[in-house]
């Protein structure tokens, strides 16, 4: 079973700067199958990136996906009030296995 | 409008069951398939279950298995989940999902869970 790591537990940056968010897995993992997802506090989760590089449909291009093999990456370029939250990445098998998830806070 | 919207949420004691159901609209729901997903208090998610869009391939949680069971019915446009032999350690948010996705010469393409119910709460305590 593929174990996903993310890093690190908690970010802390101000509005304007740029966020990097790591996934790590335990063994190479195909591009096509890794996710990433924001989740708000009361909030169901919104799906941001697929294929470790797509954005979904409506995200804003502040946010890019990179990686391939074992890790992964989250870029926000420019962080704005709305991004701080938590971050998911998650990869599809026969399961689906999420990280343990990223907190995006003010610094 | 896309929607899902998850019912059956309740408080229920160690060892008793219950189902859950996912209401979906606003698209063909008999050709994609679904995932059941569940956030702990304060903790970060969980995948659940998956079911194929026929129904023909289903997968579990190690957590679950054996006591929980997924299931559709494409002609009502319904997800549930039968939860049985309740521990402590199930009470969360469960959340269903619709995933996204295509085989293309063979390969099956994910392009993640893009739609999400609110979620329904689920209290497992004596």
């Amino acid at each position: 079973e593929i174990v996903l790591t993310q890093s690190p537990g908690t970010l802390s940056l101000s509005p304007g700067e740029r966020a990097t968010l790591s996934c790590r897995a335990s063994q190479s993992v195909s591009s096509r199958s890794l996710a990433w997802y924001q989740q708000k506090p009361g909030q169901a989760p919104r799906l941001l990136i697929y294929g470790a590089s797509s954005r979904a449909t409506g995200i804003p291009d502040r946010f890019s996906g990179s990686g391939s093999g074992t890790d992964f990456t989250l870029t926000i370029s420019r962080l704005e009030p709305e991004d701080f939250a938590v971050y998911y990445c998650q990869h599809y098998d026969s399961s689906r296995t999420f990280g343990q998830g990223t907190k995006v806070e003010i610094k | 409008e896309v929607q899902l919207v998850e019912s059956g949420g309740g408080l229920v004691q160690p060892g008793g069951s219950l189902r859950l159901s996912c209401a979906a609209s606003g698209f063909t729901f008999s050709t994609y398939s679904m995932n059941w997903v569940r956030q702990a208090p304060g903790k970060g998610l969980e995948w659940v279950s998956y079911i194929s869009s026929s129904g023909n391939t289903i997968y579990y949680a190690d957590s679950v298995k054996g006591r929980f069971t997924i299931s559709r019915d494409n002609a009502k446009n319904s997800l549930s989940l039968q939860m049985n032999s309740l521990r402590d350690e199930d009470t969360a948010v469960y959340y269903c999902a619709r995933e996204n996705g295509a085989t293309i010469y063979g390969y099956y393409y994910y392009y993640g869970m893009d739609v999400w119910g609110q979620g329904t709460t689920v209290t497992v305590s004596s």
